[in-house]
């Protein structure tokens, strides 16, 4: 069935490190995919969207490209603050297809100073 | 501050009663969601609701139900409580379907 698939955490990195985390797709289609981050106590917010393969989306240093071919979304930055501490989860919208909302588990990251 | 209000934040109650949920949308938001997130399940899309209509399902249990009234605002309603049903409840909305969703704070659920 549908679904997204997340690389696992916890993930610690020190400041300034590289972070990628992986999330895969299986649907038919063309889903909306999706990075929403969820910082402690709080509800979540989106982080970036694509809408179709090749679309790259972008937000506060973090980028992430829709990659038809492999049906991909990884999300990337290139330099982690402690302030991106967060758990970060990979979505994909099938609403507009009477489908469901897929979260994927979660990647819980601690960037230490 | 997302722009959509969900009440109440916490809600401690025992086995067998029945909760309601209340979540108010962003202002022009046809679209509510809702989503359950616990420690075992993660975060489970349970329903949505398009400017009062079902528009899609997820994994709601028939204990569960909800509605989207005519001024948008919607309703989790949750019955015959079991331990657990224990969990954060997050509504979301967004303008249409395949948009920005946009989240509530949550409300706590504890089932003693």
């Amino acid at each position: 069935g549908d679904s997204v698939t997340q690389m696992e955490g916890p993930v610690t990195l020190s400041e300034e490190a590289f972070l990628t985390i992986n999330c895969t797709y299986t649907a038919t289609g063309y889903p909306s995919l999706f990075w929403y981050v969820q910082y402690p106590g709080e509800g979540l917010q989106l982080l970036l969207k694509a809408t179709k393969a090749d679309d790259k989306g972008s937000n506060k240093g973090f980028e992430a490209t829709y990659r038809k071919e492999t049906t991909s979304f990884h999300l990337e930055k290139g330099s982690v603050q402690v302030s991106d501490s967060a758990v970060y989860f990979c979505a994909q919208d099938l609403t507009n297809t009477g489908n469901q909302f897929y979260f994927g588990t979660g990647t819980s990251l601690t960037v230490i100073p | 501050d997302s722009g959509v209000t969900q009440t109440p934040k916490h809600l401690i109650t025992a086995t067998g009663q029945r909760v309601t949920l209340r979540c108010s949308p962003r202002s022009g938001d046809l679209s509510v969601y809702w989503y359950q997130q616990s420690l075992d399940q993660g975060l489970q899309f349970l329903i949505q609701y398009y400017n009062g209509e079902e528009r899609a399902k997820g994994n709601i249990l028939e204990r569960f139900s909800a509605q989207q009234f005519p001024d948008l605002h919607s309703e989790l309603n949750l019955s015959s409580l079991e331990l657990g049903d224990s969990a954060l409840y997050f509504c979301a909305s967004s303008v249409g379907w395949g948009d920005i969703q946009y989240f509530g704070a949550g409300t706590r659920l504890s089932v003693l």
